[in-house]
């Protein structure tokens, strides 16, 4: 069962534009949410995390929304670059230190 | 930031034979390292976990006498697939918390296993 839904399966953008990934959970006891960036044949890199105590987190040109009433969180990508193109998971723990329950991931692709 | 590395990067290996798979944490201690599977265009799914010094506990329909996982020090976690079939074939990829902080959880760079 997945426990956390991650949408669109795949998104194309222009250089420039801001790419927007969507992920729903649904266990309330969830309460550290990260995303992580993967390129092929390599293992996931962490971008950036936030808990629900804070609505929104910025760190460079990423930034996540959380709403946790909707039980939902989004990824926004500022001025993307086609070096951004990857594939990016979703992710929801109960603790930063618990196994990780990963969205199906979204696959990226920024055009020149 | 705090690196975790994986040995050997990709192996192929004859169907029958067991294939052993490192997971070190370079620069930081580990108590809990974690085990994932990733088929081609799919996500992470999770195996096991793995303690330090205890039986790992494994996710449900994962056989622990196929894919068994020894935590022996806080920096090293091996899993071994014994007796692997073509079916086995995958990326094989571990994480782990540090120990001080247990704030964030780092990926090994992954192992992609072929079993002809």
């Amino acid at each position: 069962q997945q426990q956390v839904k991650q949408s669109p399966q795949s998104l194309i953008v222009q250089k420039g534009g801001i790419p927007i990934i969507n992920c729903a959970y649904e266990n309330t006891a969830f309460d550290y949410f990260p995303w992580y960036q993967q390129f092929p044949g390599k293992g996931p890199a962490l971008l950036i995390a936030i808990r629900p105590d804070v609505s929104e987190k910025k760190e460079g040109r990423f930034t996540i929304s959380f709403n946790k009433s909707a039980k939902q969180f989004s990824l926004h990508i500022m001025d993307s670059q086609p070096g951004d193109s990857a594939t990016y998971f979703c992710a929801a723990s109960k603790n930063s230190g618990y196994a990780l329950n990963f969205g199906k991931g979204t696959s990226l692709l920024v055009t020149p | 930031g705090a690196v975790v590395s994986q040995h050997p990067s990709r192996v192929i290996c004859k169907s029958g034979t067991s294939v052993k798979i490192e997971c070190r944490s370079l620069d930081f201690q580990a108590t809990t390292m974690f085990w994932y599977r990733q088929f081609p265009k799919q996500s992470l799914m999770l195996m096991a976990t793995s303690n330090e010094g205890s039986k790992a506990t494994y996710e449900q329909g994962v056989e622990k006498d196929k894919f068994l996982i020894n935590h022996a020090s806080l920096t090293l976690s091996t899993l071994t697939v014994t007796s692997a079939h073509p079916e086995d074939s995958s990326f094989y990829i571990c994480s782990a918390n540090e120990l001080a902080s247990q704030e964030t959880q780092y990926f090994g760079p992954g192992t992609r296993l072929l079993v002809l």
